[in-house]
């Protein structure tokens, strides 16, 4: 079993939709989450950042972890073209320790 | 821009080759972190130097080795390469403390083994 599994998709939407990208994590020792998007072929960009269980949100982004059942989400409002891209979760233990990703969903948004 | 240097972009070689990657960190981060992304395994950790000293090691292959220099750059070198090593390898850097724990990946070079 793999330490988180994420939906590969792909997935589309038309432009101004609500996206919903999940993972799950079987680990309890992972205490940071993290969302990153990755356009084709460039370096991982974080988009949000999150510890507790809860929302966290940042502009049409909003972040959300449930740490009771392992389960982490990222809510994309009024979807984009040019949100159009991979994203990957992320977990890690904390103290500089190694991220560790789901295998990524991607998503495009169409006009 | 993340902050975070890498060289070269692209990388063609042959089989039983060796490379060497290089990343400079964010300033003033001391850790430098590099991962592996292939398309059948998406983003794996390889190993971490904090200030110059290996601080955790994932799935590195024996072939490949890493070094952190006393200016933070950091250097991968892959040996006997073969074709199962083409990929997209990235460094990533923060300040490897307690303090943070998002890591800001550079843009990544992309070696193909022909």
């Amino acid at each position: 079993q793999k330490e988180v599994e994420q939906d590969p998709g792909p997935l589309s939407v038309p432009e101004g939709a609500i996206v919903s990208l999940n993972c799950t994590y079987s680990n309890s020792a992972f205490q940071y989450f993290m969302w990153y998007r990755q356009y084709s072929r460039k370096g991982p960009e974080l988009l949000m950042y999150t510890y507790s269980s809860g929302n966290k949100e940042d502009g049409r982004f909003t972040a959300q972890v449930d740490k009771s059942s392992k389960y982490i989400s990222l809510f994309i409002r009024d979807s984009q073209p040019s949100d159009s891209a991979t994203y990957l979760c992320a977990v890690t233990r904390g103290g500089g320790n190694k991220l560790t990703f789901g295998t990524g969903t991607q998503l495009k948004v169409e006009l | 821009d993340s902050g975070v240097t890498q060289t070269p972009k692209h990388l063609i070689t042959a089989t039983g080759q060796r490379v060497t990657l290089r990343c400079s960190p964010r300033s003033g981060d001391l850790s430098v972190y590099w991962y592996q992304q292939s398309l059948d395994q998406g983003l794996q950790f390889l190993i971490q130097y904090y200030n110059g000293e290996e601080r955790a090691k994932g799935n590195i292959l024996e072939r490949f080795s890493a070094q952190q220099f006393p200016d933070l750059h950091s250097e991968l070198n892959l040996s006997s390469l073969e074709l199962g090593d083409s990929a997209l390898y990235f460094c990533a850097s923060n300040a490897g403390d307690t303090s943070t724990d998002t890591q800001y990946f550079g843009p990544g070079t992309r070696l193909t083994v022909l």
